[in-house]
């Protein structure tokens, strides 16, 4: 059982197009983060929500928790080539050892 | 850069054969993760370490151990592959692992394949 789910699982849009990822849960997480992966190489943390309802941005990128801290979303704007990779939000349960719950991931492709 | 290194890269093997792993980091983190990555799946935790032979199960641990004798060092082992082992793992720290909401800083994984 997925405890987050990411949605949509794919997605392939026009360079200069917006786009939101959703990340939702069932389950209270004490922080979200989000990763980009690209080929070859491990995810990179983008940022990391904390409190409910907080709104964090980079650059085109518009990070959002959810006021029960149990979903989130990226909104990212004029989608650029460049933003192509997968995105991955994780949950952490604050639990001992700073265990992370992933998400399926959300593959973008932008095209030119 | 978080000074992690996983090898090998890339290794291909025949059900039933040993396979170890193995994530070298640079900086004396007490906290270490293995996970798989498989389509549709994001990343699920294998095992993971929170000191010199500190270790715990994850939600996948099924057929793997792991083991880590030194800080620098955690080996992932799986005794015998099986084809559903097929994947790509990553190896990741956490540099305030006592925290909470502390991120992951992840290798470039291994990608390996059981015929």
């Amino acid at each position: 059982t997925q405890l987050l789910e990411q949605s949509p699982q794919f997605l392939s849009i026009q360079e200069g197009e917006n786009l939101t990822v959703y990340c939702n849960s069932s389950s209270v997480f004490s922080s979200l983060q989000w990763y980009r992966q690209e080929p070859g190489e491990g995810p990179v943390l983008l940022v990391t929500v904390v409190t409910g309802g907080e709104v964090k941005k980079l650059k085109r990128l518009t990070f959002q928790f959810g006021d029960a801290r149990k979903d989130s979303s990226l909104h990212i704007t004029a989608a650029q080539p460049g933003d192509t990779g997968l995105y991955l939000c994780a949950g952490d349960r604050n639990n001992a050892g700073n265990m992370l719950t992933f998400g399926g991931g959300t593959r973008l492709m932008v095209k030119p | 850069d978080a000074g992690i290194t996983q090898s090998p890269r890339h290794k291909v093997t025949e059900t039933g054969t040993p396979v170890t792993l193995r994530c070298h980091q640079t900086e004396n983190h007490r906290y270490m993760y293995w996970y798989r990555q498989d389509p549709g799946h994001g990343l699920r935790l294998i095992h993971y370490s929170y000191g010199v032979k500190d270790t715990d199960k994850g939600e996948v641990s099924d057929g793997y151990s792991v083991s880590r004798s030194k800080t620098e060092d955690f080996l992932l082992t799986l005794e015998s592959a099986t084809s559903s082992q097929t994947s790509v793992y990553f190896c990741a720290i956490c540099k305030q692992g006592a925290r909470a909401n502390q991120p992951q800083h992840f290798g470039d994984g291994t990608r390996l394949s059981i015929l």
